[in-house]
């Protein structure tokens, strides 16, 4: 089916440790981007891409790394994970910037310990 | 700075009440509007949107008109269902330059309706 594919669903991080969110689409869309989302403030931006080879940072982006090496995928990297940093995370694209409503993938919950 | 303001949930109805949820905005420029919807477990959707003032959008029963006078983009259902239960978010989506692309939410309301 086509759309936003999220992996893993959940993971449990202890403090210290680095992993990588991935999220991929199969619809050619060019931006992309990924939020965090936390109880009573809504989702934050913490980067997005416009593009391959093309990214920037959003409202929270200290922690976080990303890459777009390919137009399909935008791989969310945390180098040294903090309790701070418990919270689902969503990775969402569309056609282009603009005026389109953007397609969200199903979130991937992380627990920091 | 550009925020969005929605009224706080949670928002407890009946089956076949009147749904309506407040969003109020401050942006530079003409920004686009939006509400998605987040049912238990899932991402969000897209319910509609609205790009230029007086503008109306529509989908599954609901519907938003984007007033430029007023700052508001309130969203509307006349008769709810149980399945209408989710987390409703207000969206602004940026035409500048710099932020062309990036969306503001907010702090999402939550609708509970019940049979």
């Amino acid at each position: 089916n086509a759309g936003v594919t999220q992996t893993p669903k959940f993971q449990v991080l202890k403090t210290g440790q680095s992993m990588t969110l991935q999220c991929a689409q199969d619809m050619n869309h060019e931006y992309m981007s990924w939020y965090r989302q936390d109880p009573g403030m809504g989702l934050r931006l913490i980067h997005y891409s416009v593009g391959a080879g093309i990214t920037d940072q959003g409202e929270v982006p200290n922690g976080y790394n990303v890459s777009r090496s390919t137009t399909e995928d935008f791989p969310l990297r945390l180098l040294s994970a903090a309790p701070s940093q418990t919270s689902v995370y969503f990775c969402a694209s569309s056609p282009t910037a603009g005026d389109y409503g953007y397609t969200f993938g199903s979130g991937t919950r992380l627990t920091v310990v | 700075g550009d925020s969005v303001t929605q009224m706080e949930g949670p928002v407890t109805l009946s089956e076949e009440a009147f749904l309506t949820i407040n969003c109020t905005y401050t942006a530079t420029g003409y920004p686009s509007l939006f509400w998605y919807v987040q049912y238990p477990g899932e991402g969000l959707q897209l319910l509609l949107k609205a790009t230029k003032a007086d503008d109306k959008g529509s989908n599954k029963g609901f519907e938003a008109t984007y007033r430029k006078e007023t700052t508001s983009f309130h969203l509307e259902k006349g008769s709810v269902q149980v399945s209408d239960s989710a987390v409703y978010f207000c969206a602004l989506g940026f035409r500048t330059t710099d932020s062309w692309g990036k969306l503001q939410f907010g702090a999402g309301t939550q609708v509970v309706v019940t049979p």
